[in-house]
């Protein structure tokens, strides 16, 4: 079993419409991030939540921490061609300082 | 550019043959790492050099060897190459300052690796 579980696995939606992934998990965590991959590129940081509770907005992306640490969720609103991406969550482990990753949430935003 | 680059970006090879695959940065972090993404995307550790000592090594085969010259680059050398080694790997490095002031890895563009 995967210390971090991402759902959907795929997701294809229409432009213009919302959509939330998930990134779930039963430990808890002193912080979480998400972040987004294009093919053929490195993932890219898109934020870090800290605080339970804790939501952080990027343009049309909401990113939500849960209040005990444990879980968080990714919103967009009127998704866009341009968000298609795999999204992936990682915590990092205060032990060794690892970064752990969920197996990411495919999304296909079309035209 | 400040930036993790990463060459060749794509390597095809044959079976039991020797490689190498070059990390730089210029972000002056102090850790550098080594992911393999298999064909399903999920992300592997296999290494990471922290001023210059080894500070996490996954259970990967010992054909795989990180070499890590100064702070700032990271190559990976594979001996006699399986098909199974085929995969995506990434370099990536990260300033560590404790959980409040981490500011995540910063990742090449990754290298293709095919074994025929």
């Amino acid at each position: 079993t995967q210390l971090l579980e991402q759902s959907p696995q795929f997701l294809s939606i229409q432009e213009g419409e919302n959509l939330t992934v998930y990134c779930n998990s039963s430990s808890v965590f002193s912080s979480l991030q998400w972040y987004r991959q294009e093919p053929g590129e490195g993932p890219v940081l898109l934020v870090t939540v800290v605080t339970g509770g804790e939501v952080k907005k990027l343009k049309r992306l909401t990113f939500q921490f849960g209040d005990a640490r444990k879980d968080s969720s990714l919103h967009i609103t009127a998704a866009q061609p341009g968000d298609t991406g795999l999204y992936l969550c990682a915590v990092r482990m205060d032990s060794n300082y690892q970064l752990i990753w969920g197996a990411g949430t495919k999304l296909i935003i079309k035209p | 550019d400040t930036a993790v680059s990463q060459t060749p970006k794509y390597l095809v090879t044959q079976m039991g043959n020797d490689k190498s695959i070059k990390c730089e940065q210029n972000l002056g972090h102090d850790t550098m790492y080594w992911y393999k993404q298999d064909s399903k995307k999920f992300l592997k550790i296999m290494f990471s050099y922290n001023n210059k000592e080894l500070i996490i090594n996954e259970t990967v085969p010992n054909r795989f060897s990180p070499k890590s010259p100064d702070k700032a680059h990271l190559n990976l050398h594979i001996n006699s190459l399986e098909l199974g080694d085929s995969a995506v790997y990434f370099c990536a490095s990260s300033q560590d300052r404790g959980s409040a002031n981490y500011y995540g890895y910063t990742f090449g563009s990754g290298t293709r690796l095919t074994v025929v």
